[in-house]
């Protein structure tokens, strides 16, 4: 069975800290790993990794993917109050069901001023 | 930008009854899912479809069903909805299977 797990599961800090999330992956023929912003409604896409070491970046976010190790780590610097979410991590495989996501339970960031 | 518009944000229906969630895409997308957000469980797939009359169930389709009649419409059927069907109902959409999938904004579903 497919498994995502993310870490820490909550997390508070001020405004202006960098944070790391992190999340690990065992997914049979992994093909991606996907980050996704939740606020109060719909999860929204960040970033697709699918090539090991390569970094994305987008404003003050930046994520990475170590498919050797399986793991991906996603970097907020500066942190802001909007920044404050749930962010998801999930792995798709390229297999026989290959549109499928297995999520991670989400990491609650919460940035206060 | 993508658009994935589900019926209703709210819903309260009682134990028993046939409860239809809609969700319909504006992009031509191939895939639709429907997952359902518990806490501590996380997004759970239900049911996926990549084409019209096509569907596959994913990790937990006990007491649901799915349709697709058209290619941007996808319905969440509960048979004989329970208590312990109260959840978040995210449906979601791609191009392909290796395009990121876009969520609407949830329907929150009370089994009363």
């Amino acid at each position: 069975e497919d498994k995502v797990v993310q870490s820490p599961l909550s997390l508070v800090v001020h405004e202006g800290d960098t944070v790391t999330l992190n999340c690990s992956y065992e997914v049979t023929n992994f093909r991606s790993l996907l980050w996704y912003k939740q606020e109060k409604k719909a999860p929204t896409f960040l970033f697709m990794l699918t090539s090991s070491g390569i970094e994305k970046k987008s404003g003050r976010l930046s994520s990475i993917l170590d498919k050797k190790e399986l793991f991906s780590i996603l970097n907020i610097t500066a942190t802001q109050t909007g920044d404050s979410a749930v962010y998801l991590c999930a792995g798709t495989n390229s297999g026989g069901s290959n549109y499928k996501l297995t999520f991670g339970k989400g990491t609650l960031l919460t940035v206060n001023p | 930008d993508v658009k994935v518009t589900q019926s209703s944000r709210y819903l309260v229906k009682r134990t028993g009854e046939k409860v239809f969630l809609e969700c319909v895409q504006d992009m031509d997308h191939e895939n639709m899912f429907w997952y359902r957000q518990d806490p501590g469980l996380g997004l759970r797939l239900i049911y996926f479809s990549y084409d019209v009359k096509m569907k596959e169930k994913g990790d937990i389709p006990e007491g649901y069903s799915v349709s697709r009649e058209k290619k941007e419409r996808f319905s969440l059927i509960l048979e004989s909805a329970s208590t312990n069907q109260t959840s978040m109902y995210l449906c979601a959409s791609s191009w392909t299977g290796n395009q990121p999938q876009h969520f609407g904004d949830g329907t929150r579903l009370s089994i009363l």
